[in-house]
């Protein structure tokens, strides 16, 4: 059965430093979302991709985020210049229009 | 606005049943799903209901009343490896595209 992949499974990296975390969605799916959870607590929504472009994206979606969908099959989200409250497990998840979610395993970010 | 509401903790004896209710208010509503997350885990797709209704998939059933913005996750013959948080999606067309709230999650443990 098809997979949402993600790359790498841990990261770690200095404070003010950026990170590129990467995925793969499912090839036939349209929506591609990235989430985070911080350590204990709920899944939040960080940002939607739709049609090539930002569809939606939450509060903590700030100048520091962005993301990118630079060929074909990766979605890629993008931290500026990380701080310490950016540690948690950033998630990426993809769907058909009108299905359920497929969710990768996520990438345990760990700033220093 | 957007609400979901679920209960934060649940006990209950391996073997027995549980069920974990799921309470929404949204606009543009299309669809409720069920995700369990073990610790440490990704969200994993348990079931969706589109429609009213009793959907079955083995152990778990899901159910859903459009009328009454609620819906529910049941679990059968509870093992002690159903011991996870359980959420509850809506998925919502918003604004031209789809988009996914989950809920605060309900933390499982399920005892001997």
């Amino acid at each position: 059965e098809p997979e949402v992949t993600q790359t790498p499974s841990h990261q770690v990296t200095q404070m003010g430093q950026e990170v590129i975390l990467r995925c793969v969605p499912i090839s036939n799916h349209l929506y591609f979302y990235w989430y985070r959870q911080i350590l204990g607590q709920k899944v939040e929504f960080l940002v939607s991709f739709y049609n090539n472009e930002i569809s939606e994206k939450s509060e903590i979606f700030d100048d520091q985020f962005s993301v990118e969908r630079p060929d074909g099959s990766n979605f890629t989200l993008k931290i500026r210049s990380t701080k310490l409250e950016d540690s948690a497990m950033y998630f990426c998840a993809s769907m058909k229009g009108g299905q359920p979610q497929h969710f990768g395993d996520g990438t345990r970010l760990s700033i220093l | 606005g957007q609400s979901l509401e679920q209960p934060s903790e649940v006990t209950a004896v391996e073997g027995a049943i549980v069920q974990i209710n799921c309470t929404y208010q949204t606009s543009g509503f299309y669809g409720l799903s069920w995700y369990q997350q073990h610790d440490g885990g990704a969200p994993t797709f348990l079931s969706y209901n589109a429609l009213d209704g009793l959907e079955e998939t083995g152990r778990f059933s899901s159910f859903l009343s459009r009328s009454d913005s609620y819906g529910y996750l049941l679990l059968q013959e509870l093992q002690m490896k159903d011991s996870a948080s359980y959420f509850c999606a809506v998925m919502l067309n918003s604004g031209g595209y789809q988009k996914v709230t989950f809920g605060i999650g309900t933390k499982l443990q399920v005892i001997p």
